[in-house]
């Protein structure tokens, strides 16, 4: 059974700061791996999407990483804002579901100005 | 572009009354729609997944149930709610053949 981990659950940060969340799932039969921004009280936000096949996407401060065969993802934020204050979650879709995507509990991060 | 819409925002309801939630979506056809709820400090939990009309997929066994009446229209419902049942609710959707999902603003459910 895919379980999806993500450590730590809190984080509070100085603003200007570089910071990396991190993403671990137990079973490497993944077709995709996404992060989601969740602000509170809202609706999930997608923010980066990548393949099994990918190693690395790209958006803007945001640079998230795969390594399936370790079975881990990390999302890297640049320079640090007090606007990306927020929870993050990331999600996998097996490799034999084509709609189920299965969710960690998120890192709530925190920016302080 | 598109939008899509949950209410209500937020519901109070005592145990053992019945639960209808509802979800619409504006500027796509047949969508692809998801229920999912999330618990405190917990992950989202996929509930419920349609592909089209009257077609509804169920992913945990409890007492909700979903229906989809028409195409962009998915409604949550229970005849009688539990004290486990309290959560935030959220729908989605997204069009086949694609992976990006996009979220309602969720409906925070409080049984009493």
């Amino acid at each position: 059974k895919q379980e999806v981990t993500q450590i730590p659950a809190a984080l509070s940060v100085p603003e200007g700061e570089n910071l990396v969340l991190n993403c671990s799932f137990t079973d490497s039969a993944i077709y995709n791996l996404q992060w989601f921004r969740q602000d509170p009280g809202k609706g999930l936000t997608s923010l980066l999407l990548i393949q099994s096949s990918q190693r690395e996407q790209t958006s803007g401060r945001l640079n998230a990483s795969l390594d399936k065969s370790s079975g881990r993802s990390t999302l890297y934020i640049a320079a640090s804002q007090p606007g990306d204050s927020a929870t993050y979650l990331c999600a996998v879709r097996p490799s034999d579901s084509s709609y189920k995507l299965i969710f960690g509990s998120g890192t709530r991060l925190l920016v302080r100005p | 572009s598109q939008t899509i819409h949950q209410w209500p925002a937020t519901l109070v309801q005592p145990v053992g009354s019945p639960l209808s939630l509802e979800c619409t979506v504006e500027g796509t056809s047949n969508p692809n729609l998801y229920w999912y709820r999330q618990a405190a400090g917990r992950g989202l939990q996929l509930l419920f997944y349609s592909v089209g009309i009257g077609q509804i997929s169920s992913e945990v066994p409890q007492n909700l149930s979903a229906s989809r009446p028409q195409d962009r229209q998915f409604i949550l419902s229970s005849k009688k709610l539990l004290l486990s049942d309290s959560g935030f609710y959220l729908c989605a959707w997204k069009l086949a053949g694609t992976e990006t999902q996009y979220f309602g603003p969720g409906t925070r459910l409080l049984v009493l």
